[in-house]
């Protein structure tokens, strides 16, 4: 249990859905991330909120929307998504960015 | 492009000690280096993190020579439960710092019975 919660951590969809990715802490982190693990690749950071400002976006799809309403919740919204985007989603905090980070357990997506 | 370098895989049995050596020869003065441990399906889970010198913790130990262009990951007296992928990133954790940390492929450790 690392103190970050992530729901759901299996999640099907079509490629027309539309579905939201849930990452929650409560250990007073300032930066939170999202993750992209695709199989045997490097973890591909995505977003970044830093004191609930953005302050990243690697050349992310825009099918991919962050949300991040305070400080210890940060969403992803899905829409419209391919079948090369299943791939286990990460979320993490740190007390500021570059400091030790925790990661929830993940969400198991699969685009059909 | 990943700031670190480290073997893609490696073996060692049970009992023995481990180390895993990373190289990171662009480090800034600013970096702290920064180990990771995951496990497949999981998210990584945090070891150890050093500017020089050595650190230890009740998990590993972390070596960092002078020049700070390499560090070696020392995990004593592996298990089967030490399988797994670590990670080895610099990073700069100062508050008002913008750089995100790099994720390489790490280096797949088996511990064989």
């Amino acid at each position: 249990e690392t103190g970050v919660t992530q729901t759901p951590r299996h999640l099907v969809m079509g490629m027309t859905n539309k579905k939201s990715l849930k990452c929650e802490q409560h250990l007073g982190h300032n930066a939170m991330y999202w993750y992209k693990q695709s199989a045997k690749k490097p973890l591909e950071l995505m977003f970044v909120y830093n004191f609930k400002e953005q302050t990243e976006n690697n050349s992310v799809p825009s099918r991919f929307s962050p949300e991040c309403p305070n400080s210890s919740h940060l969403f992803l919204h899905l829409h419209t998504l391919q079948p090369e985007d299943s791939a286990l989603y990460l979320c993490a905090s740190s007390q500021y960015t570059g400091t030790e980070a925790f990661f929830g357990q993940g969400t198991r997506l699969t685009v059909v | 492009l990943a700031k670190t370098t480290q073997p893609i895989s490696m073996d060692s049995y049970e009992g023995q000690e481990v180390n895993i050596t990373c190289s990171h020869n662009n480090i800034a003065t600013n970096d702290y280096i920064t180990w990771y441990q995951q496990f497949p399906s999981q998210g990584p889970r945090f070891i150890i993190q050093g500017y020089k010198t050595k650190v230890t913790n009740e998990v590993a130990s972390l070596f960092i020579p002078a020049d700070r262009k390499s560090s070696t990951l020392s995990l004593p007296r592996v298990s089967l439960s030490d399988t797994a992928v670590y990670y080895c990133l610099v990073g700069d954790r100062r508050v008002d710092s913008n750089y995100q940390l790099i994720w390489g492929a790490g280096t797949k450790l088996i511990i064989k019975p």
